[in-house]
């Protein structure tokens, strides 16, 4: 049974960093890209990371670009999110979400995927 | 970047009556050399993470009730529930996974009248 269990959130103050983790079991973790995404108190969801099975492509939403780093321990079955420069609205429970399928574009290095596991996320909240 | 725009941002239906929300993308989301349409559906029900429904438009993820089925091509995308049941009263949110930028609509939120 696949399994993701986020871990790492917590209240920071605005400008400082967080690192989450994403615990993932019940799958071959380095054949699947991954992805995190969050969603605000009461707001809808929002894609902000995407990382590649060997970790050679990643894209980031406009939002966290440059100021946000993915990445991914295949050996320890891990993801990660590395979040700096955090502000009031990265407030968000932020959770890892696994690829429906393993397949990959080696010419683009986008899996094209729908997310069909998602972990119960871990809240961040940043105070101004 | 796409931008998925849903409607109604709620509605409220009664049980057993159906329910139809609207997902409309700022450009195609069919990709013509498979002819297949990049959206996906999901269920997110209070505390809980999204659940994958339906992905390529219309193909609907192993078990889900086949009272959920979604439709469209191009830009414009539906997903019914048939009979509603109480056990549906959650936010719905349409996504696209056509770009590497993934984008997702507001959601709208099912309810009982």
């Amino acid at each position: 049974e696949v399994h993701l269990v986020e871990s790492g959130g917590g209240l920071v103050q605005s400008g400082g960093s967080l690192r989450l983790s994403c615990a993932a079991s019940g799958f071959t973790f380095s054949t699947y890209s991954m992805n995190w995404v969050r969603q605000a108190p009461g707001k809808g969801l929002e894609w902000v990371s995407y990382i590649s099975g060997s970790g050679s492509t990643i894209y980031f939403a406009d939002s966290v670009k440059g100021r946000f780093s993915i990445s991914r321990d295949n050996a320890k079955n891990s993801l990660y999110l590395q979040m700096n420069s955090l502000r009031a609205e990265d407030t968000a429970v932020y959770y890892c979400a696994r690829d429906r399928t393993t397949y990959y574009d080696g010419l683009t290095g986008y899996s094209a995927n729908s997310f069909e596991y998602w972990g119960q996320g871990t809240l961040v909240t940043v105070s101004s | 970047d796409i931008v998925m725009t849903q409607s109604p941002d709620s509605l409220a239906v009664s049980l057993g009556e159906r329910a139809t929300i609207n997902c409309k993308s700022s450009q195609s989301i069919l990709y013509n050399s498979n002819n297949r349409n990049y959206l996906a559906w999901y269920q997110q029900k209070p505390g809980q993470p999204p659940k994958l429904l339906i992905y390529w438009a219309s193909t609907r993820e192993s078990g889900v009730p086949d009272r959920f089925s979604g439709s469209g091509s191009g830009t414009d995308f539906t997903l019914t529930i048939s009979s509603l049941q109480a056990e549906d009263v959650a936010v719905y949110y349409c996504q696209q996974y056509y770009t590497n930028l993934i984008t997702f609509g507001g959601g709208t939120k099912v309810e009982i009248k």
